[in-house]
């Protein structure tokens, strides 16, 4: 079964309006979740690391005033896209670290800002 | 920085063996490796510590020489449920961010009956 859950799988917005997408660990606890970005036949591209009960550690180059992070527990992280346009359409997706060091992936979200 | 995969693009009858490339310019900690089918997240398929050490995941295995700081996918009598692609993930040696992981580019593995 699933080890990680994200919802919403598809999101289509108006340009200028916020989007949450939230990411669940199912099978244990996660002190971290990372968060990815993939555009279109590219490669998967680390936004940040969504630290429990902390500040998220962005990578370079990401605003973080635009994606918000929020991890309040241990099984669930959001990501919050604010004031979205169309270069923010996106396949999203957050993944959580297995004992073993293995990543597993949510289903990913797509989002579409018209 | 990225590493590198190669080659970009696969096409294999079923049957077929093919080898996949990830090159670093940095040192290795360890190295990933995902499926991803289209639509779809990416899949585990194996992870290689330093050590140099070979892993196997049904006929699909995997190496990493960490001196070159590459690490190669073998996939071995291809099926049909093969086709996608697949991504090296490396996790630098000395990294301040433990599990994070630089994605290669992809590689595009196409199988034909």
């Amino acid at each position: 079964g699933a080890v990680v859950s994200q919802h919403p799988s598809r999101v289509i917005c108006k340009s200028g309006t916020s989007v949450k997408i939230e990411c669940r660990s199912l099978d244990f606890q996660a002190t971290t979740m990372f968060w990815y970005r993939q555009f279109p036949k590219q490669s998967l591209m680390l936004m940040a690391t969504s630290n429990e009960g902390s500040k998220a550690t962005y990578e370079q180059g990401v605003e973080k005033d635009k994606f918000l992070i929020n991890h309040a527990s241990l099984t669930l992280s959001t990501l919050t896209v604010t004031s979205a346009h169309p270069e923010d359409s996106s396949f999203y997706i957050c993944s959580v670290e297995g004992v073993t060091g293995e990543l597993f992936f949510g289903e990913g979200s797509r989002l579409t800002v018209l | 920085q990225q590493p590198v995969q190669s080659p970009q693009a696969v096409i294999l009858r079923e049957g077929e063996d093919a080898v996949i490339n990830c090159s670093s310019s940095k040192a290795l900690y360890s190295v990933h490796w995902y499926r991803q089918k289209h639509g779809e997240a990416p899949v585990f398929l194996m992870i290689l510590l330093k050590g140099g050490e070979q892993m196997r995941h049904e006929k699909i295995s995997a190496s990493f020489n960490e001196k070159k700081q590459q690490s190669s996918l073998y996939l071995t009598a291809s099926q049909l449920s093969y086709s996608g692609t697949y991504f090296c993930g490396t996790e630098e040696a000395g990294g301040t961010s433990y599990g994070k992981l630089t994605f290669g580019q992809g590689t595009i593995l196409t199988v034909h009956p």
